[in-house]
């Protein structure tokens, strides 16, 4: 139980495009999402985090018109990275969590993006 | 504020020998404790967890870790290593009073685990 897709595992695309991530809880409600980012040899960036229905709370640093964070159901959460540039290249990690889990948080495979 | 200290960028060990991955934590509260693993290019795969009860936890493929509240430590332990414990381990820490909010992860720690 307590599984965490993510969609594209990878994806390349041109500077100046937009890409879309999605985080899907397979067979639980996620009441909290979160975001991470993680450079090579780094450790996980906390982005953002998102409850069902509200609006993101975003990390000091993290620019909010650049990672639009969508939370619109309690299974789905999405990461749209506008007018990505090459420094946007990342790995990015999705994890969802629901009550009575301890507060534990589940991951997603993560999402390599790679920016040309 | 929640933080996580793990002291060693990379561990390496002898295959069959004992390792141990340190990692000392700072909560306000009382905390929740995690160990999770990452092969390349992959996300985060659950260890073990501490939540209350016993101070020894024991997690997936033979790990086990230690709370020790005194010494706000958390080390992840291993009799016998393998070959294919080879990874990037993460500690991380909530406090238990927090609510909802974030894990709080160190830095990572490279294993290495040498034939």
């Amino acid at each position: 139980g307590a599984v965490v897709s993510q969609h594209p595992s990878r994806v390349i695309c041109k500077s100046g495009t937009s890409v879309k991530i999605e985080c899907r809880s397979l067979d639980f409600q996620a009441t909290t999402m979160f975001w991470y980012r993680q450079f090579p040899k780094q450790s996980l960036m906390l982005m953002a985090t998102s409850n069902e229905g509200s609006k993101a709370t975003y990390e000091q640093g993290v620019e909010k018109d650049k990672f639009l964070i969508n939370h619109a159901s309690l299974t789905l959460s999405t990461l749209t990275v506008t007018s990505a540039h090459p420094e946007d290249s990342s790995f990015y990690i999705c994890s969802a969590s629901f009550k009575g889990s301890y507060n534990e948080q589940f991951f997603g495979p993560g999402t390599r993006l790679t920016v040309l | 504020a929640q933080s996580v200290a793990q002291p060693e960028d990379q561990v390496n060990v002898a295959e069959g020998n004992p390792l141990t991955v340190k990692c000392t934590y700072s909560v306000s509260g009382n905390p929740y404790l995690f160990w999770y693993v990452q092969y390349p290019n992959r996300g985060l795969q659950f260890l073990l967890k501490y939540i209350t009860g016993d101070n020894l936890v024991k997690g997936s493929y033979g790990f086990e870790a230690e709370f020790n509240k005194s010494q706000t430590s958390f080390h992840l332990k291993k009799p016998s290593a393998l070959v294919s414990d080879s990874a990037l381990y993460f500690c991380a820490v909530r406090d238990m009073m927090g609510g909802n909010t974030p894990l709080v992860f160190g830095k990572g720690t490279r294993l290495s685990v040498i034939a």
